[in-house]
């Protein structure tokens, strides 16, 4: 079956407290992407990676890291600096190829920080 | 910036047509519209993509205005299932593969 999947489903985390997020895909995708989605909102880019060991900044970097050192791991630690790392968190990936990109997403994961 | 305009909710009558329509007046030429919908607290899942083209797939059909700067989805038969935030996005060219998603339409479908 192939697919993204995200764990854990739910995570808390005292403040102050370096976490790390799963994220596994099957589907030989070259491209990742990690996304931040607060109530009522839309997702905002984080980070992504278009190739092993190469990533770049998304628009809300800041507080956040990531590594690529399998095509098919991309997980996402958020660090002690992000100033509101309560959100649901959402993994992607996609083929890299010129026109249609289609992303498929992961189910997400529901961070509280206390 | 996400290079898209949607109202912000719509409701629909269950059977019924529902057309979620997005203004996106600066997209150039060899950017991509795609639509996604979101369903409470999961991923988001592709419904489908066009570039000039109108486009129809299993789940809804996709209509380009001819000048590009506008699309409407067509979400045919309406079910209480697809009742969701409905996004449209332009592909941004030339800086991989980002994809950015604004707000979104909430559409509810009623019963």
């Amino acid at each position: 079956d192939g697919g993204i999947t995200q764990s854990p489903k739910y995570l808390f985390r005292k403040e102050g407290q370096n976490v790390t997020l799963s994220c596994e895909q099957n589907l030989n995708h070259d491209a990742m992407y990690w996304y931040r989605q607060d109530p009522g909102q839309g997702l905002r880019l984080i980070y992504y990676s278009q190739i092993v060991n190469d990533f770049q900044k998304g628009d809300i970097a800041e507080g956040y890291s990531v590594s690529r050192e399998k095509k098919e791991s991309f997980p996402l630690t958020v660090t002690s600096a992000q100033k509101n790392p309560t959100a649901f968190y959402l993994c992607a990936s996609s083929i890299v190829l010129a026109g249609h990109n289609e992303q498929f997403f992961g189910p997400g994961t529901r961070l509280t920080v206390l | 910036d996400a290079k898209t305009t949607q109202p912000p909710s719509m409701d629909c009558a269950e059977g019924r047509a529902a057309n979620l329509p997005c203004n996106h007046s600066t997209i150039s030429g060899n950017e991509y519209v795609y639509w996604y919908r979101q369903i409470h607290s999961q991923g988001p899942q592709y419904i489908i993509h066009g570039l000039k083209n109108n486009e129809t797939n299993e789940m809804a059909s996709l209509i380009i205005t001819e000048d590009r700067k506008s699309s409407t989805l067509i979400l045919p038969h309406a079910t209480l299932r697809d009742t969701a935030v409905y996004y449209c996005i332009v592909r941004v060219a030339y800086t991989g593969n980002q994809f950015y998603f604004g707000t979104g339409t909430s559409l509810t479908v009623i019963p």
